[in-house]
């Protein structure tokens, strides 16, 4: 069964730094694009960047270009986010999940909570 | 940037009848790289439909989407306790990839 779970988040001050992780199982990691998805309390969802299964090709958002860096280990399965310089607005569930070139979002990590606050 | 915009914003529906979510998108794209996902409470999305029309595994037969071009819709018919919830569309067509601001479907 494809799963994907995610640890990381927590609390942290604006202006700091915070590094997300999602294994991956179940299915060859290698040969898909990854993404990240986030959703600020009660709000909807925003997709935040993707990564080719290369690791060669990154999109990100506007709101958290030149801040936020996606890679990814296919000899680990692990998907990374590393979010810098990081702001209020940035406070939201953080959701890993396969897909987003040519494909939709077909499995989802179980989210894990990032808090900007001083 | 496509922007989806999703109506209506909150559907109050009574089980076993049936549920009509609109999605609309600010340009039209030909791919049909459409996806509904649906969302409960304190849990992640889930992949209803992708391709516009195309059920992902699992998924109920009540469950169908249809459309093209810029409009898009999903609709569950016969809903059941379990189908409350948010539902959002999302296009995969350009990037940045995009979603609509969700429909709540709620019990009446």
């Amino acid at each position: 069964e494809a799963q994907l779970l995610q640890s990381g988040g927590g609390l942290v001050q604006p202006g700091g730094s915070l590094r997300l992780s999602c294994a991956a199982s179940g299915f060859t990691f290698s040969s898909h694009t990854m993404t990240w998805v986030r959703q600020a309390p009660g709000k909807g969802l925003e997709w935040v960047s993707s990564v080719s299964g290369s690791g060669g090709i990154t999109y990100y958002a506007d709101s958290v270009k030149g801040r936020f860096t996606i890679s990814r280990d296919n000899s680990e399965n692990t998907l990374f986010l590393q979010m810098n310089n990081l702001r209020a607005e940035d406070t939201a569930v953080y959701y890993c999940a396969k897909g987003g070139w040519t494909h939709a979002f077909d499995i989802w990590g179980q989210g894990t909570m990032v808090t900007v606050s001083s | 940037e496509i922007v989806m915009t999703q109506s209506p914003v909150t559907l109050s529906v009574s089980p076993g009848e049936s549920a009509t979510l609109s999605c609309r998108a600010s340009q039209s794209f030909s791919s049909n790289y459409l996806a509904w996902y649906q969302q409960k409470p304190g849990q992640a999305p889930r992949l209803l439909i992708y391709g516009a029309s195309t059920r992902a595994t699992d998924i109920p037969a009540r469950f169908s989407g249809s459309g093209s071009g810029a409009e898009f819709t999903l609709t569950i018919s016969s809903l059941q306790s379990e189908d409350f919830a948010v539902y959002y569309c999302q296009q995969y067509h350009n990037w940045p990839r995009t979603f609509g601001q969700g429909t709540k479907v709620e019990i009446k």
